[in-house]
């Protein structure tokens, strides 16, 4: 069975940073493309970045790039984000999940979800 | 770039149909688009891809209850026999150039 288990979220003060971490396990991590959405307080789901199955790949949102990094230990299997410089508007609940395939992109989907980790920025 | 367009909110009474509607902007009626449902206080749950030919991939456990299908660039959910736990909020989602899209959600209630 698929399991995702986001960690690492809370509280944090505008332009610090923090780190999020994705365990995932019961598939073969490295065969995959990983995903990091977030969702806003009340609002709807918001893509954030993504990674290829070998780090070669990998986007983000507008809204993240030159802030957000993410990358991927396929030994430990494991995603992470680092997020830096944060704002008001990052608060959010993220969301880890799991591709259809290696590959990201036209066809391709996240087919399993975490539950979440709550990251909220204020001072 | 591609967007996906939702409308806000449905609803359908007990043991009813519906059909929740994902509209694909101008040129990009050929995508394929992914279902995910949202229950309250709850994580995303992946329900199926549906492609423009209207052949669907649903994901493991998705109940018989839940089709897709599509028409132009419209892509379609229908969930039949509707069940209380089908209360929850509904997103499609694609790709546009290195960028993930989602729409904005339906919420369906249940009456």
């Amino acid at each position: 069975e698929v399991h995702l288990v986001e960690s690492g979220g809370g509280l944090v003060q505008p332009g610090r940073s923090l780190r999020l971490s994705c365990a995932a396990s019961g598939f073969t991590f490295d065969d995959y493309a990983m995903h990091w959405v977030r969702q806003a307080p009340g609002k709807g789901l918001e893509w954030v970045s993504s990674i290829n199955w070998n780090s070669v790949t990998i986007d983000y949102a507008d809204s993240v790039k030159g802030r957000f990094t993410i990358s991927r230990d396929n030994a430990k299997n494991s995603l992470y984000l680092q997020m830096n410089s944060l704002t008001a508007e990052d608060t959010a609940l993220y969301y880890c999940a799991k591709d259809v395939s290696g590959y990201y992109g036209p066809g391709s989907h996240p087919d399993y979800w975490g539950q979440g980790a709550l990251v909220t920025v204020s001072s | 770039q591609v967007v996906v367009t939702q409308s806000p909110s449905a609803s359908a009474s007990l043991g009813a149909s519906v059909t929740l509607t994902c509209t694909l902007s101008s040129g990009h009626s050929s995508y394929a688009i992914a279902w995910h449902q949202q229950r309250p206080e709850k994580g995303p749950r992946y329900l199926m891809k549906v492609s423009s030919d209207g052949s669907h991939i649903k994901g493991d456990g998705i109940p018989g209850r839940f089709s897709g299908s599509s028409s132009g660039a419209e892509r379609y959910l229908t969930i039949s026999s509707l069940q209380s736990e089908d209360e929850a909020d509904y997103y499609c989602q694609t790709w546009g150039t290195g960028k993930g899209v989602f729409g904005g959600g339906t919420k369906l209630t249940v009456l």
